[in-house]
């Protein structure tokens, strides 16, 4: 079975730009999840879904990020406008019926903004 | 304090050594504990759930301390393919569900 498919696996844009970044989570994981990490700050977690519905969005650092979960199958994180503290690793993971289970995540999206 | 600690290392060892990592966290509420594996550039792995009663998966061996609020890995027989970064992640649902990373341990095993 495919895994957790993430695209673009790499982004580099210039500082204003929007930055979207896609997720696929493995077929009938109820939950995904968006992830960040850094040097400085390690994996931090964005937000969570549940059946395609943000369930706790509490790790989003400012309204310039926003994400969405149009169906069980896909789901979109955009950066706008996009700054180069933004520049990170960005993975999506999904778990199967809990949050508590274990989390499948997908390669990362690297992301540069110069 | 940050709510998930981890000896940040780097551990080097020969290889057939044995290594421990420890982990402590804050919150005791906490649910669900678990290692993942983190190769360089690449996304993290899950190696194993952590239970109270404690776990082995060959190698491994994984427990959990509720009372002291820590939950170590053990790695017997060290393989140099066992070099990477082992994190230390707990879930949590106390005033909203979380997921947290530790900062990760990285782990060199040599010939």
């Amino acid at each position: 079975d495919a895994g957790v498919i993430q695209s673009p696996r790499h982004e580099v844009t210039e500082m204003g730009q929007e930055v979207t970044l896609r997720c696929k989570p493995i077929s009938g994981h109820d939950y995904l999840f968006w992830y960040r990490q850094t040097m400085m700050r390690g994996l931090e977690l964005l937000i969570y879904f549940n059946n395609n519905v943000p369930i706790d969005d509490s790790g989003m650092p400012e309204d310039r990020f926003s994400a969405k979960m149009p169906n069980a199958s896909f789901s979109t994180l955009k950066i706008q406008p996009s700054e180069p503290r933004d520049s990170a690793v960005y993975f999506c993971a999904s778990s199967l019926a809990s949050q508590y289970d274990t989390q499948y995540f997908g390669p990362g999206t690297r992301l540069t903004v110069l | 304090r940050k709510e998930v600690e981890q000896d940040p290392g780097p551990f080097n060892v020969p290889e057939g050594a044995t290594v421990a990592f420890n982990c402590t966290y804050s919150n005791s509420a906490s649910q669900s504990f678990f290692w993942y594996r983190q190769d360089c550039r690449k996304e993290p792995k899950l190696l194993m759930s952590v239970y109270s009663s404690g776990n082995e998966d060959g190698r491994f061996t994984a427990q959990l301390n509720r009372a002291s609020q820590y939950i170590s890995l053990l790695i017997r027989d060290s393989k140099l393919s066992d070099s990477a970064t082992y994190l230390c992640v707990v879930a949590q649902g106390t005033g909203g569900f979380k997921t947290i990373f530790g900062a990760g341990t990285r782990l060199f095993v040599k010939a």
